[in-house]
């Protein structure tokens, strides 16, 4: 089983609404990634799990908060977000975060914030 | 520091056409190197990699690639296309070795159309 699963598809928001977004592997990677995308462009890195633990995070806004509560699921919390917050937002997950594993994505929650 | 040069945004073809998806690199390191696949209104999904060993690698779909050091390109290509294959396609590049900094540096894409 090579899927990343992500609910919901499609989620809209107002700004002061609070939701998550929920991501699910169980090909027993150790490494799990939030990305954000807009509209024609390439993915942009926000998170980055290993085994667990916060590896990275790019600076993110704290309206974004991710959460790892084990090894197969990862979360990311939205509160006060913006309009400009709207995109596409994928998780992704690897054998490990480390050279030439390959990344596996979900298929994305389309957030509208309005 | 690396970064990926699509040297296409968009490139439209016709069934049954050649087409090559053109990717430049820059790295001070030595890289790996990924094709992706972004179909509408889905995530990503893996075309085909380079890690070692044999400069020309064969992917799903009938998509193969060739790592050519010397110019730093990778460029994708497939002898006969689909509409099917209509999507968007990253090219991506990750460090290869020595540092802890594994993260995925996108190209801008290139947009694939095929037309019957």
């Amino acid at each position: 089983d090579t899927e990343v699963t992500q609910t919901p598809k499609h989620l809209v928001m107002g700004m002061t609404n609070k939701k998550s977004l929920k991501c699910e592997q169980h090909m027993g990677h150790r490494a799990m990634y939030w990305y954000k995308q807009k509209a024609k462009k390439p993915p942009e890195l926000m998170f980055v799990y290993s085994y667990e633990k916060l590896s990275i995070n790019e600076s993110v806004p704290s309206r974004f908060s991710p959460e790892c509560p084990n090894s197969s699921l990862l979360n990311l919390h939205l509160h006060a977000l913006q309009p400009e917050d709207s995109a596409l937002y994928l998780c992704a997950s690897s054998q490990g975060f480390r050279e030439g594993y390959e990344q596996y994505f979900g298929p994305g929650t389309r957030l509208t914030v309005t | 520091a690396q970064s990926v040069t699509q040297l296409d945004s968009q490139v439209p073809v016709f069934e049954e056409a050649p087409v090559e998806l053109r990717c430049n690199y820059s790295s001070s390191v030595s890289v790996y190197l990924f094709w992706y696949v972004q179909y509408p209104n889905q995530g990503l999904q893996l075309l085909l990699k380079y890690l070692s060993g044999s400069t020309l690698v064969k992917g799903i779909n009938g998509f193969e690639a060739e790592f050519n050091k010397s110019q730093t390109s990778f460029h994708l290509r497939k002898p006969s296309v689909h509409i099917s294959d209509t999507a968007e396609y990253f090219c991506a590049v990750t460090p290869s070795s020595g540092g802890s900094n594994y993260k995925l540096t996108f190209g801008k894409g290139t947009l694939l159309t095929v037309n019957p």
